[in-house]
């Protein structure tokens, strides 16, 4: 099964560059999705890795490390809009490849 | 392109009676996931299902509980003698394979008196 680990909750100032951070263990990896949820809403895609490296995408860019067990949530140019939960998500490695979610992690942006 | 779909956006029930959650999947899509999340803590994957079939319920709390995916319409997860602790969110997601990117649904919150 899979054990995804990140922080509970951080703060960062309008304008800045924030990183939330991911580690996981599974026993085999299918890929690790990011996911962005602004409170009493659903949650909306972001960014899926499955190869290492970062993957940019406008303010957002998601980085992963296999070997580590490791990914990363890069936010840009923070704005107020971005306060949300961010997921990060890993489907298992059993035959019906559903996504185990991490708790989320709540970004306040302050101005 | 319409998302999926989900209703009613909100239920209210009282302890005891039938809750009934459906979900259309976006156009397309032949794979779809409910999940349960609780105030403050995250999604709790439920069930999986494909069109008349149930691929993976290990999610579903064993009593009251149970899902389905028709032929045709939308996906229905129904809870029969709701109790107080069944008061969450319930969102659907589907996929076009099994492994590809999820997207979900708006939710359904269910609060029971």
């Amino acid at each position: 099964g899979q054990n995804i680990d990140q922080p509970t909750e951080m703060t960062a100032t309008e304008g800045a560059i924030v990183q939330i951070n991911c580690t996981y263990q599974t026993s085999g990896f299918n890929g690790l999705f990011w996911y962005q949820q602004h409170a009493g809403e659903a949650p909306t895609f972001l960014s899926y890795n499955v190869l290492d490296g970062l993957e940019e995408k406008g303010r957002f860019s998601s980085f992963l490390s296999r070997s580590k067990g490791y990914s990363y949530l890069l936010l840009k140019e923070l704005q107020m809009k971005d306060s949300a939960s961010y997921l990060c998500a890993t489907p298992s490695s059993g035959g019906s490849y559903i996504p185990t979610f991490g708790r989320g992690t709540s970004l306040i942006v302050h101005p | 392109n319409a998302g999926v779909m989900q209703n009613p956006r909100h239920l209210v029930r009282r302890r005891g009676q039938e809750a009934r959650l459906r979900c259309s999947p976006m156009k397309g899509h032949s794979h779809v996931y409910w999940y349960r999340q609780l105030p403050e803590e995250g999604l709790k994957f439920m069930v999986y299902l494909q069109k008349e079939n149930i691929i993976d319920e290990s999610g579903m709390p064993k009593e009251r509980f149970s899902a389905e995916f028709p032929k045709e319409g939308p996906s229905i997860l129904r809870i029969q003698q709701v109790v107080r602790g069944d008061s969450a969110a319930y969102f659907c997601a589907s996929s076009d394979e099994v492994a590809d990117t999820q997207y979900f649904g708006p939710g359904t919150r269910l609060t029971v008196l």
